[in-house]
């Protein structure tokens, strides 16, 4: 299976910062299948962005997605004080499909 | 709106068996798949199985193979996932959450349903 890895595990920024998050999968993605979720206290997971670099609906343009093969990138340009969560990637381009251990981004 | 609503909390003790389901509405049943995911407390995300709700057709991760079993019925809309030989490691957070056929992105989740395994 695929194993993907998160960096690093927190992030401590304060709002208005940059947030620069990592995700490495132990072989490469098929067709960039990766997605990132967002997820804060007793709330279900929420979509972020899919097939590495696509926002989903309703998504605000702060947040975006790079990166391909076993390399990827999440960025909020610029942290709201509701950013502050876990962040979990995703890749479900081959079963099984399998989960990034996450990332929280607490203030600092 | 499309909406994945799941069945209260259980609580069981080690051996037995759950089933959790996930209502659905707000869209076509048969035209999107369903993941089950579970997160165990203060841990991260884990994938289960997934399930075609059109045809039942199910594929489950091989450390629940024997263990869960995934069925739906269309009459209801709903999936559910039953999971056995319960141990206190099955004690998590489980969620149905709706699979995009089209480009296999989970967009919808359930609200989760609180299993604890106990003595």
């Amino acid at each position: 299976e695929i194993v993907l890895t998160q960096s690093p595990g927190t992030l401590a920024l304060s709002p208005g910062e940059r947030a620069t998050l990592s995700c490495r999968a132990s072989q490469s993605v098929s067709s960039s299948y990766l997605a990132w979720y967002q997820q804060k206290p007793g709330q279900a997971p929420r979509l972020l962005i899919y097939g590495a670099s696509s926002r989903a609906t309703g998504i605000p343009d702060r947040f975006s997605g790079s990166g391909s093969g076993t390399d990827f990138t999440l960025t909020i340009s610029r942290l709201e004080p509701e950013d502050f969560a876990v962040y979990y990637c995703q890749q479900y381009g081959t079963s099984p499909w399998t989960f990034g251990q996450g990332t929280k981004v607490e203030i600092k | 709106q499309v909406q994945l609503v799941q069945s209260g909390a259980e609580v069981k003790k080690p051996g037995a068996s759950v089933k959790v389901s996930c209502k659905t509405s707000g869209y076509t049943f048969t035209s999107y798949y369903m993941h089950w995911v579970r997160q165990a407390p203060r841990q991260g995300l884990e994938w289960m199985g997934i399930i075609n709700p059109s045809d039942g057709s199910t594929s489950y991760a091989q450390k629940f193979q024997g263990r869960v079993t995934m069925t739906r019925d269309t009459s209801t809309s709903t999936v559910y996932m039953e999971l056995s030989s319960l141990r206190s490691e099955d004690t998590a957070i489980y969620y149905c959450a709706r699979v995009r056929v089209y480009d296999s992105v989970v967009d919808y989740w359930g609200q989760g349903t609180l299993l604890t395994v106990s003595s």
